[in-house]
């Protein structure tokens, strides 16, 4: 059974450019929420999806915006990348009240 | 707005012994609080969720306990081995069930 998978690994982008990371939930999950974290820092949640739509989210600016597929996989799209967004980008996915199960992360570089 | 603080942000111990991991957060309304454990450049591999109605969860050496009265849990853990040594964060979710908020988690190293 598969977990939490999560593309690319790493990622180097320069300033002013766009990503998009993707995350594939666990079997049988059908929420997925996106998290930032610094070196350092404990994650930071940017916002989550269930049945498609954007269920909550996290203090951060529009340029970052995501997606969730019929398949309850999802995309996050950060546009105009700024040096402050080189971080670490997990996705966790869970069902219910059961626990959420992290992906190993997009490490992402902006030069 | 909910604030989870983790102390200490790093300990060390000698292999065999038994540790605990402190966790405070300032909104006792919470849905859940999970522990992870963070290996250097991975993702968070879940330890122990407690729902907001438990008191503890044990899982073979650890044992996690929450006090919402006192926004409080701790992460026990018995009989260390050089293996634990990872961070520890511990994350609160709120009562709607969606964001999460995280410590900064503790950096446990245990010696041989």
């Amino acid at each position: 059974d598969a977990g939490v998978t999560q593309s690319p690994t790493h990622l180097i982008k320069t300033r002013g450019q766009q990503v998009t990371l993707r995350c594939s939930p666990k079997s049988g999950h059908d929420t997925v929420s996106w998290y930032q974290q610094a070196l350092g820092q404990g994650p930071q949640f940017i916002f989550q999806y269930y049945e498609e739509e954007e269920r909550q989210r996290g203090n951060f600016p529009d340029r970052f915006s995501g997606h969730q597929f019929p398949n309850y996989s999802s995309e996050l799209n950060v546009n105009a990348l700024l040096l402050g967004d080189s971080a670490l980008y997990l996705c966790a996915s869970s069902w219910g009240d059961q626990p959420q199960h992290f992906g190993d992360g997009t490490r992402l570089s902006i030069l | 707005k909910q604030e989870v603080t983790q102390i200490p942000a790093a300990l060390s111990v000698p292999e065999g012994e038994n540790l605990v991991l402190n966790c405070s957060f300032t909104d006792s309304a919470i849905y859940n609080l999970q522990w992870f454990r963070q290996d250097p450049g991975k993702g968070l591999t879940s330890l122990l969720l407690i729902q907001s109605s438990q008191r503890e969860q044990t899982s073979g050496r650890l044992n996690a306990s929450l006090d919402k009265s006192s926004g409080r849990s701790t992460l026990y853990i018995a009989a260390s081995q050089p293996g634990d040594s990872a961070t520890y964060l511990c994350a609160v979710m709120g009562t709607n069930a969606g964001k999460s908020t995280f410590g900064d988690g503790t950096t446990l190293t245990v010696k041989p």
